[in-house]
């Protein structure tokens, strides 16, 4: 069975700093892996997918690596900023499922 | 171009009733899934289907039931609501790797 952790749990940081998210996962038969951010009460939105034979994918501030061998990705998150307060998922697709973290949930203060 | 589209946002129920949930996919897309999300925790699989077919099912009881249509919309059924069915009900819809998630449904079992 696949387990996906998500460490920290919270954060807490100051505008303008760099956000550093980790997900672990303990089978590294993946298809792909998935980031998602999600707001209070709302739905996923989808923020960067790295496939199985990936290291890194960028979108603008957000950068996430991927060591399939040792189960752990890291999503980088430059600059933060108010507006990217929010919860963030990971999820790792294996068959036709995606088995998620609980997420870390991110407050920037202005 | 609409997204994956969800309803009822909100509704509340009484233990021991049923509900249906409805998620319509992004066009063109033919793989819905169902994620049951607790309040803290990361979204749990319940059901994928593609081509009206259904793919796979997660660890939850038969009260629990679903269905596509062959305009690929779905619908998820739960009888004999408990109090702890109370969760956000996510659709995602799936055309190659990355998963498009629906803003959900909050279901309240009082």
């Amino acid at each position: 069975k696949q387990e996906v952790t998500q460490i920290p749990a919270a954060l807490s940081v100051p505008e303008g700093e760099n956000l550093v998210l980790n997900c672990s996962f303990t089978d590294s038969a993946i298809y792909n892996l998935q980031w998602f951010r999600q707001d209070p009460g709302k739905g996923l939105t989808s923020l960067l997918l790295i496939q199985s034979s990936q290291r890194e994918q960028t979108s603008g501030r957000l950068n996430a690596s991927l060591d399939k061998s040792s189960g752990r990705s890291t999503l980088y998150i430059a600059a933060s900023q108010p507006g990217d307060s929010a919860t963030y998922l990971c999820a790792v697709r294996y068959d036709y499922k995606l088995s998620f973290g609980a997420g870390t949930t991110v407050t920037v203060r202005a | 171009d609409a997204g994956v589209t969800q309803s009822p946002t909100h509704l509340i129920k009484t233990r021991g009733q049923q509900v249906t949930l409805r998620c319509s996919p992004i066009s063109g897309h033919k793989s819905v899934s169902w994620y049951q999300q607790v309040l803290g925790q990361g979204p749990q699989f319940i059901f994928q289907y593609y081509e009206k077919e259904e793919r796979g099912r997660g660890n939850f009881p038969d009260r629990f039931s679903a269905r596509q249509f062959p305009n690929y919309s779905s619908e998820l059924n739960v009888n004999a609501l408990l109090l702890g069915d109370s969760a956000l009900y996510l659709c995602a819809s799936t055309e190659g790797d990355v998963a498009f998630f629906g803003q959900g449904t909050r279901l309240t079992v009082v």
